[in-house]
């Protein structure tokens, strides 16, 4: 069965740092992966995904993340934390081909922001 | 365009009592879902619909009925409502299989079960 860790619940970052929120998968197949954004009280954005071709992909709101296979991880970056950045984010993982419509979702990483 | 909305936005409820949240969705998606989130859980599902008229148990189904009976809405049911049913609940809509697009979230509705 397919899994997703995030093994960071909690991070706070200073306004203006680099993020790196980790996301580990598993998966015997090449994965769907999706990060989305969740604001206090709203619901979940999506930030970005992957399902092919180049590992590096670029969402909005200047995030991006890498796939890399050998590492199963699909990790999100951003150079410069703004205020508003201020979220829970979750990782995702779907299965590829078929008709099978299960997408698993991490436990959530909590991003404080300092200013 | 409103995307994908859900009433109510909150509701409390004593043990045994019955409520229906509905979801609708206006991009004209096959897909609909039905998620709860709770602390330190993430998001699971409960059930889903593949398209009008059908529904299909997800990770976590039992204690909630679902229909579709239109393609835009999408209802989630408790029958008898208990203390663990205390959540927030995400509908969600896509295009395609879920394991290859994009889901879009609609807002939430917090449920407290007493």
């Amino acid at each position: 069965a397919q899994s997703v860790t995030q093994p960071d619940i909690h991070i706070t970052v200073s306004e203006g740092a680099s993020l790196e929120l980790r996301c580990n998968y598993s998966y015997g197949a090449t994965p769907y992966l999706f990060w989305y954004v969740q604001s206090p009280g709203q619901g979940l954005q999506l930030l970005l995904k992957y399902f092919s071709g180049d590992t590096l992909v670029q969402g909005i709101k200047g995030f991006e993340a890498e796939f890399k296979r050998s590492q199963s991880s699909f990790n999100l970056r951003k150079p410069s934390v703004h205020w508003s950045d201020a979220a829970e984010y979750f990782c995702a993982v779907g299965r590829s081909g078929g008709s099978n419509y299960k997408l698993t979702f991490g436990k959530g990483t909590l991003l404080t922001v300092n200013p | 365009n409103a995307g994908v909305t859900q009433t109510p936005k909150f509701r409390v409820l004593k043990t045994g009592q019955s409520m229906t949240l509905l979801c609708a969705q206006d991009m004209n998606h096959e897909y609909m879902y039905w998620y709860r989130q709770d602390p330190g859980m993430g998001l699971r599902l409960i059930h889903y619909s593949v398209g009008e008229g059908t529904t299909a148990k997800g990770e976590v189904p039992d204690g909630y009925n679902v229909s579709r009976l239109k393609k835009q809405n999408f209802l989630l049911g408790l029958e008898s409502a208990a203390p663990s049913q205390t959540s927030v609940y995400f509908c969600a809509s896509s295009d395609g299989g879920q394991g290859r697009t994009e889901q879009f979230f609609g807002p939430g509705t917090r449920l407290t079960v007493l």
